[in-house]
């Protein structure tokens, strides 16, 4: 198994730009999460997904979308970049005992600059 | 509000104990998690403990849980240069949201 991988993993953006950052697993796992990590911040939850076809916002979902069409797959939408979204972020991904969500698998992380 | 709360930073010497503590916010939290993150790295899962659960031992790791006072700790025995890294504590809340502390950075001392 790969576990979950994230593309890219460094980016550069300027100030208005859209990207999307990828977020795969082969865990066949049912909850995916994007978060962001900042100095001093630790880790904010932006979105999360209990399943294909079911996303709810986090704790900072601002100028995010994510959309989750099958199991393997939550992409994180970045609509038009800020300063503000310079970050790293991580990609998580967990299985479900009894339909709540269980030990977390993290990506490697993507370095997010925005000029 | 949603924040788990930890202390930033703790500094031990090599060979003592370390106890990093965490407060969280849901009572009805089923799952309490520990995370560790080195350098330039993701995070890695080292031990959780379920709600119904006083204690739970993992070799040099020990889970404190408190449920009255919503406290949970770790403690590392025996610490050593390799645990120097950064410590997350996080908590699984009834909405299935998974909610981070800002982490506790461990120094280790010679």
């Amino acid at each position: 198994n790969a576990g979950v991988t994230q593309t890219p993993k460094f980016q550069v953006l300027k100030t208005g730009q859209s990207m999307t950052l990828q977020c795969a697993q082969d865990m066949n796992h049912e909850y995916m999460s994007w978060y962001r990590q900042d100095p001093g911040m630790g880790l904010r939850l932006i979105h999360y997904s209990v399943g294909a076809g079911i996303t709810d916002q986090g704790e900072v979902p601002n100028g995010y979308n994510v959309s989750r069409s099958t199991t393997e797959d939550f992409p994180l939408r970045l609509l038009s970049a800020a300063p503000s979204q310079t970050s790293v972020y991580f990609c998580a991904s967990s299985y479900s005992i009894m339909g709540r969500t269980y030990e977390q698998y993290f990506g490697p992380g993507t370095r997010l600059t925005v000029t | 509000g949603e924040d788990v709360e930890q202390s930033l930073f703790l500094s031990v010497r090599e060979g003592d104990s370390s106890v990093i503590n965490c407060t969280y916010t849901d009572s009805s939290s089923t799952y309490l998690y520990w995370y560790k993150q080195e350098p330039g790295a993701g995070l890695q899962l080292l031990t959780y403990i379920f709600s119904n659960m006083d204690m739970k031992q993992d070799q040099r790791l020990t889970v404190l849980l408190n449920k009255k006072d919503k406290h949970l700790s770790l403690r590392i025995a025996d610490t050593q240069t390799g645990d120097s890294a950064i410590y997350f504590c996080a908590e699984l809340m009834r909405d299935d949201k998974i909610i981070f502390g800002k982490g506790t950075r461990l120094h280790i001392l010679p």
